[in-house]
């Protein structure tokens, strides 16, 4: 089973609409992050939390919202669509701990907002 | 302002052969870089790490170069296989910044 599943894999929807991206992990990791991928843009940093009491903007936090329901679990909310929220976003986890903080993505959420 | 720049957004290298792919930050504060490669409809996964006090790491075909007083690392693959074709991002640690990423094709 994979450590970090996110849920759903693909949703289309409709400008105004709140959608909920929900983000789980089996890896006991404290750290946990939502990065959105655009093409040519690379990963762009949407909001992290260092653990369940501990949430922070990233570098493009407008229009989501997020919720660390437990040290498992990281969802993003985006409370009213548009059209340029259509993106790849990605959840990760890390460790938080020693030399070298390496993150574990999951395999990615296909949003489009029509 | 981008901490971590990869300017090429593609590169195509022959089987076999060496493949560069370069980085440059503005940072001086990063403990340490990473390299990530992705495939098509896959998360990333981590690649190789070097910390800044280190100027060179390898892991088998994977070697990092760190040249602090350029603020330029890079990431070396030899010899470059089929499998290596992805989306490679470099990144640093300071809340993990990314780069966009290069596109690396490896040609028959």
């Amino acid at each position: 089973d994979a450590d970090v599943t996110q849920t759903p894999r693909n949703r289309i929807t409709k400008t105004g609409k709140r959608i909920m991206l929900e983000c789980s992990q089996t890896k006991g990791h404290d750290r946990m992050y939502w990065y959105r991928q655009d093409p040519g843009l690379g990963l762009q940093l949407i909001y992290y939390s260092f653990d369940v009491k501990d949430i922070n903007k990233g570098e493009i936090s407008d229009g989501y919202s997020v919720s660390r329901q437990a040290q498992a679990k990281f969802s993003l909310s985006l409370e009213s669509a548009i059209p340029n929220q259509t993106a790849l976003y990605f959840c990760a986890t890390s460790v938080g701990r020693g030399s070298t903080d390496t993150q574990y993505f999951g395999p990615g959420t296909r949003l489009t907002v029509l | 302002d981008q901490q971590v720049k990869q300017n090429s957004p593609s590169l195509s290298v022959q089987e076999g052969r060496i493949s560069i792919l370069n980085c440059d930050y503005t940072n001086s504060m990063f403990d340490y870089f990473l390299w990530y490669k992705k495939y098509p409809a896959e998360g990333p996964t981590f690649l190789i790490s070097i910390s800044s006090i280190k100027d060179k790491n390898e892991d088998g075909r994977f070697t990092v170069f760190l040249n602090k007083s350029a603020k330029h690392l890079s990431l070396h693959i030899v010899p470059s296989q089929p499998g290596d074709s992805a989306v490679y991002f470099c990144a640093g640690d300071d809340k993990i910044i990314f780069g966009k990423g290069t596109r690396l094709h490896i040609l028959p």
